[in-house]
This record gives C-alpha cells, sequence and structure tokens, in this order.
C-alpha cells in the first residue's frame, strides 16, 4: 500500500509563502497526486492535483519532482483564512480496484 | 456547483441501534464514499461504490455495511451500533477518483 507522510503541524505568519510536504514512496505509476483543504465543520475540499512537474491555480502550486516519491503544495502569501487542515492523496491500486488513502493531514495555523 | 447532502449533521444513538446514514449527491457522479474522521487518525475509508448496487471495502469495513439502489444515493449501515464507532462520518462523491466533492459530515455518538 502507497503510504504517504505529511508534517503534524506548521505555523506560519500573515503574508508569508507555504510549503508543505508529502511523501509517498510507494505510488504507482499512473497515479495522481491530490490536495484537499479542511476547515473545522466542513468536509474537506478540493485544492489541486497533478502527475508530474509543477501544476498552479488560482489558489495553489503542485510541485512534483522527477521520481514522484514526494509532492509540495505552496500556498503563496497566506491569510488567516488559510488555517485549516491540508491532505494529500495519492491513488493506490495494490488493494484491488482503485483504493485511495488520505495521508494524516497537516495543520496550518496562520498567526496575525 | 456540486452539491452532497448528508442526512443529518448530528446524531445520538444507543449501543445496538441500527443506525442508517443517507448521502445524496446531484451531480450524476459514478463514484461515492464514506469515510470517518477522528482525530490523529485523519480520514479512513469504510466503503466506496462506482456503480449503482456494486461497492467495494476499503480500510475499515468492519461493523459496517452500505447501500446503493440509486446512482445519487448511497447508505451507510451500522447494523448494531457500539460505542467505538462514535465518529465524523463523511460522504463523498465523484466523476474521476481524485477529486471528490464531500458533505458536511455526520456526527454520530453512540451511548
Amino acid at each position: 500500500l502507497a503510504k504517504t507522510t505529511q508534517p503534524i503541524s506548521m505555523d506560519s505568519y500573515e503574508g508569508q509563502e507555504v510549503n508543505i510536504t508529502c511523501s509517498h514512496n510507494n505510488i504507482a505509476t499512473n497515479d495522481y497526486i491530490t490536495w484537499y483543504q479542511q476547515f473545522p465543520s466542513q468536509g474537506p475540499r478540493f485544492i489541486i492535483q497533478g502527475y508530474k512537474t509543477k501544476v498552479t491555480n488560482e489558489v495553489a502550486s503542485l510541485f512534483i519532482p522527477a521520481d514522484r516519491k514526494s509532492s509540495t503544495l505552496s500556498l503563496p502569501r497566506v491569510s488567516l483564512s488559510d488555517t485549516a487542515v491540508y491532505y494529500c492523496l495519492v491513488g493506490d491500486r495494490s488493494g484491488g480496484y482503485n483504493k485511495l488513502i488520505f495521508g494524516a493531514g497537516t495543520r496550518l495555523a496562520v498567526h496575525p | 456547483d456540486v452539491k452532497v447532502t448528508q442526512s443529518s449533521r448530528y446524531l445520538v444513538k444507543r449501543t445496538g441501534e441500527k443506525v442508517f446514514l443517507e448521502c445524496v449527491q446531484d451531480m450524476d457522479h459514478e463514484n461515492m464514499f464514506w469515510y470517518r474522521q477522528d482525530p490523529g487518525l485523519g480520514l479512513r475509508l469504510i466503503y466506496f461504490s462506482y456503480d449503482v448496487k456494486m461497492k467495494e471495502k476499503g480500510d475499515i469495513p468492519e461493523g459496517y455495511s452500505v447501500s446503493r439502489e440509486k446512482k445519487e444515493r448511497f447508505s451507510l449501515i451500522l447494523e448494531s451500533a457500539s460505542t467505538n464507532q462514535t465518529s465524523m462520518y463523511l460522504c463523498a462523491s465523484s466523476s474521476r477518483h481524485y477529486e471528490q466533492y464531500f458533505g458536511p459530515g455526520t456526527r454520530l455518538t453512540v451511548t
């Protein structure tokens, strides 16, 4: 099974860039990497998805090295409203039909 | 916008009761999922379904069953609720496996 590892928590200040790295050593060849954001008392919300190199949208950037054994979510100029838990998701087919595994999540706290 | 709704935000049940959690999505998605979320453990997949009447076990299916009779509806059933099933339950749907849309969650307490 593809296992993911993320830092448990991170702290930052408003206006700074935040980078959260996820390790996924056994990622399958055809699998994508996806990041989700979760606020208290809400379900997770899709942020960004990528396969290799770099992907950017209006919210974040995702950097994936050539070996794909890790990925880094980059949040530019964070604000207080970015305080949330961030999950890294990779596909895993070793257990059968498209079994998906969420990482344990990184709790990001943005301070004024 | 995709909308995933869950039948209750909060639910309190007694040990041994049969519990039904309902989830409905309005985007004609093929795939639907049930997760539970516990402090320090993140999201763990209980069951998922990729078509009507089809289901697959996730990481922690023990003590749960599911039903998908219609494409838009996916039910999670606790046949005999136990206190260790007290948790936040999250339903999700997707047309592709990695972009999932989640409901608001049901916080279930079993006493």
